[in-house]
C-alpha cells in the first residue's frame, strides 16, 4: 500500500488559515469516508484532530476542519496560532483491515 | 492509558517481543493497532487486530515477519518481531481503534536494529 500524498511543508502568518491536502486513491481516501487528520509536535505522540473526514473529538478547537472531495482529503486550519506549529498528518482506512499514513506536511507559523 | 515495553537493541535477523498493557477502558471491545515512525520521519501503519483476536492484518512491509496478538484477560496487546531489519528501526505505538482513527496511543517503545 503507497503512502497518502502530502505536502512536505505549509506555512501562513498569526490569524491566517492554511489547508493541508492528502491525496489518495479511489480504493483509500475516495473508497472510504475513514480520513483521520493528526498532529503532531516534536517528541510528542500524535494527537488526532479530526476522524471520519470531518468531525473533530471534544476538546479540538473548531479552528480546524476536514472535507474531502473525490480521491483527496484536506485539514483547514483557521485563525493560525503559534502552537499550530508542527507536523500534520492524514490517515485513511485502505480496505482490507489495513490503514494508511500520508508522509506529513510539516506547518510553519511565520 | 497505553503502556509499550519490550524495545530495545537488537541484531538483524533478531526478533523481539513488544508489549501494549491497556488500562482505564474494556480493552476486549476495541480493535488495536501498532504505528511504528522513524526518529524525524512519518508515521507507518504495521498491523491491526480486531477485538476478538480473531482477524489479523499486516503492512506488507512486515507481513511474514511481525505477529501481532492480544490476551483481553491480561489486557495486554503483543507485537511479534522476527528476521528484524535495519529498516525496522523506529518507535512502535500502540493505538486504540476509534472509528477508523487513533485517540488513545501509547508512550511508544523505541527499537533499534543495528550490529
Amino acid at each position: 500500500q503507497s503512502a497518502l500524498t502530502q505536502p512536505p511543508s505549509a506555512s501562513g502568518s498569526p490569524g491566517q488559515s492554511v489547508t493541508i491536502s492528502c491525496t489518495g486513491t479511489s480504493s483509500d481516501v475516495g473508497g472510504f469516508n475513514y480520513v483521520s487528520w493528526y498532529q503532531q509536535h516534536p517528541g510528542k505522540v500524535p494527537k488526532v484532530l479530526i476522524y471520519e473526514v470531518s468531525k473533530r473529538p471534544s476538546g479540538v478547537p473548531d479552528r480546524f476542519s476536514g472535507s474531502k472531495s473525490g480521491n483527496t482529503a484536506s485539514l483547514t486550519v483557521s485563525g493560525l496560532q503559534a502552537e499550530d506549529e508542527a507536523d500534520y498528518y492524514c490517515s485513511s482506512y485502505a480496505g482490507s483491515n489495513k490503514m494508511v499514513f500520508g508522509g506529513g506536511t510539516k506547518l510553519t507559523v511565520l | 492509558q497505553l503502556v509499550e515495553s519490550g524495545g530495545g537493541l537488537v541484531q538483524p535477523g533478531g526478533s523481539l517481543r513488544l508489549s501494549c498493557a491497556a488500562s482505564g477502558f474494556t480493552f476486549s471491545r476495541h480493535y488495536m493497532h501498532w504505528v511504528r515512525q522513524v526518529p524525524g520521519k512519518g508515521l507507518v501503519w504495521v498491523s491491526r487486530i480486531n477485538d476478538e483476536g480473531s482477524s489479523t492484518s499486516y503492512a506488507d512491509s512486515v507481513k511474514g515477519r511481525f505477529t501481532i496478538s492480544r490476551d483481553n484477560a491480561k489486557n495486554t496487546l503483543y507485537l511479534q518481531m522476527n528476521s528484524l531489519r535495519v529498516e525496522d528501526t523506529a518507535m512502535y505505538y500502540c493505538a486504540r481503534d476509534d472509528f477508523g482513527s487513533y485517540v488513545y496511543w501509547g508512550q511508544g517503545t523505541l527499537v533499534t536494529v543495528s550490529s
